[in-house]
């Protein structure tokens, strides 16, 4: 079985500054991705950043960067310079090798003007 | 461009009720899946159906079974509905095995009284 586990649930930040969402993973699988994805009160599901499991070089997207410790099985994202649409809940994801995405229970951001 | 669409938005059933979600992608993807999601605990996948044809089971899948009609469409049921069963459910569908990225509908808004 895979497990994901984010242990903040609510986090706030300033707007402009930088901010660092946990997420730890746990899977037997060598070869996986990770994901986080955003969550607004529109309710709809927005991908944010991924990261292949045999890939070294952690992913940017924008503001948006990880630190992917394999062997820590930790893969954080940090948003930079964060911005009042950066408000939502972000949920961690786990795609292995089968069809399973899991998720983590997710960490709430509030970015405060 | 429609991605991902799931119908109803919103329902309210009596307990006992029965009811399907329905859910269309066409995007051409192989993989389908229902999750819901409750306060705190991220999404949890209900069913999925890897291919064509084929359905299995997820970490929560009792009281619900699942349908999948064609390549585009996957519904799901409950057949006689409980207070437990109130949940926002989301509808996901990706390319294949190793999913790169699912895409998500919009959800529906189950209240079982």
């Amino acid at each position: 079985a895979q497990t994901v586990t984010q242990s903040q649930p609510e986090m706030s930040v300033q707007e402009a500054e930088t901010v660092t969402l946990s997420c730890t993973y746990d899977t037997s699988e060598n070869n996986y991705y990770l994901f986080w994805y955003k969550q607004p009160p529109s309710r709809q599901m927005i991908l944010v950043i991924r990261q292949e499991a045999y890939k070294q070089q952690n992913a940017t997207e924008n503001r948006f960067s990880v630190n992917f410790q394999k062997a820590a099985k930790s893969f954080s994202l940090k948003i930079s310079d964060s911005q009042l649409g950066d408000t939502a809940m972000y949920f961690c994801a786990l795609n292995n090798a089968g069809n399973m995405l899991t998720f983590g229970g997710g960490t709430r951001l509030m970015v405060k003007p | 461009n429609a991605g991902v669409t799931q119908t109803p938005k919103f329902q309210v059933l009596k307990t006992g009720q029965s009811m399907t979600l329905q859910c269309a992608q066409d995007m051409n993807h192989n993989s389908m899946y229902w999750y819901r999601q409750d306060p705190g605990m991220g999404l949890r996948l209900i069913y999925y159906s890897a291919s064509e044809g084929t359905t299995d089971k997820g970490e929560v899948p009792n009281g619900y079974n699942v349908s999948r009609l064609n390549k585009r469409e996957f519904s799901l049921r409950l057949e006689s509905a409980a207070p437990s069963q109130t949940s926002v459910y989301f509808c996901a569908s990706s390319v294949g095995r190793i999913a790169r990225e699912a895409f998500f509908g919009q959800g529906t808004r189950l209240t079982v009284v």
